[in-house]
């Protein structure tokens, strides 16, 4: 089993719609969670970054973690055509650990 | 201010070939690392740099050297290409201060296209 798993998509969504886009992992030491995006032909780029549980927001991003099903989300309300994109989960146990990253899962807006 | 520069953008090798990919950062960052991202694999770790003068293996060391020239400067070497080496490679960079919460943000470069054939 992956340490950390996302479901690779493709996912297609009209303009408007909220995307949900989620991560599990088995490692529970794991505390620091975040969502990086990529675009085509480019480096990943920080998107959201949370310690532990609960939700944090930015925007039209919100970033949600629940440890005690190791399970981690982030949503996308008024998804834009801008948004389309690869998003990789990453996580790390303590701050001198290394990231672990999901698989990513590729979305499309469609406008 | 580049952030992260990466050289070259694309690059084709034979099996046996060597080369250097090199990595650069302006942004006074520790921490360097080089990573290969293939598909349904996600960003697969090969070498880090927690400061200069330190190198330590990853996840997928195999095949692959890196130097790290200077703060700034973090190469990746394949002695004897092989075509499972065909992938893209990111270099990235972190700075925060150790312990803190942003300590492992990384910031990445826009990455090498390598074919080995």
């Amino acid at each position: 089993q992956k340490e950390v798993e996302q479901d690779p998509g493709p996912l297609s969504v009209p303009e408007g719609a909220i995307v949900s886009l989620n991560c599990t992992y088995s490692n529970s030491a794991f505390q620091y969670f975040m969502w990086y995006r990529q675009y085509s032909r480019k480096g990943p780029e920080l998107l959201m970054y949370t310690y532990s549980s609960g939700n944090k927001e930015d925007g039209r991003f919100t970033a949600q973690v629940d440890k005690s099903s190791k399970y981690i989300s982030l949503f996308i309300r008024d998804s834009q055509p801008s948004d389309s994109a690869t998003y990789l989960c990453a996580m790390r146990g303590t701050s001198y650990d290394k990231v672990i990253f999901g698989p990513g899962t590729s979305l499309s807006v469609i406008p | 201010n580049a952030g992260v520069t990466q050289t070259p953008k694309f690059q084709v090798l034979k099996t046996g070939q060597s080369m250097t990919l090199q990595c650069a950062q302006d942004m006074n960052h520790n921490s360097m690392y080089w990573y290969r991202q293939d598909p349904g694999m996600g960003l697969r770790l090969i070498y880090y740099s927690a400061s200069e003068g330190t190198t330590d293996k990853g996840e997928v060391p195999n095949g692959y050297n890196v130097s790290r020239l200077n703060k700034r400067e973090f190469s990746l070497r394949l002695e004897s290409a092989a075509p499972s080496q065909t992938s893209v490679y990111f270099c990235a960079s972190s700075g925060g201060l150790a312990g803190a919460p942003n300590y492992n943000e990384q910031f990445f470069g826009p990455g090498t296209r390598l074919t080995v054939l």
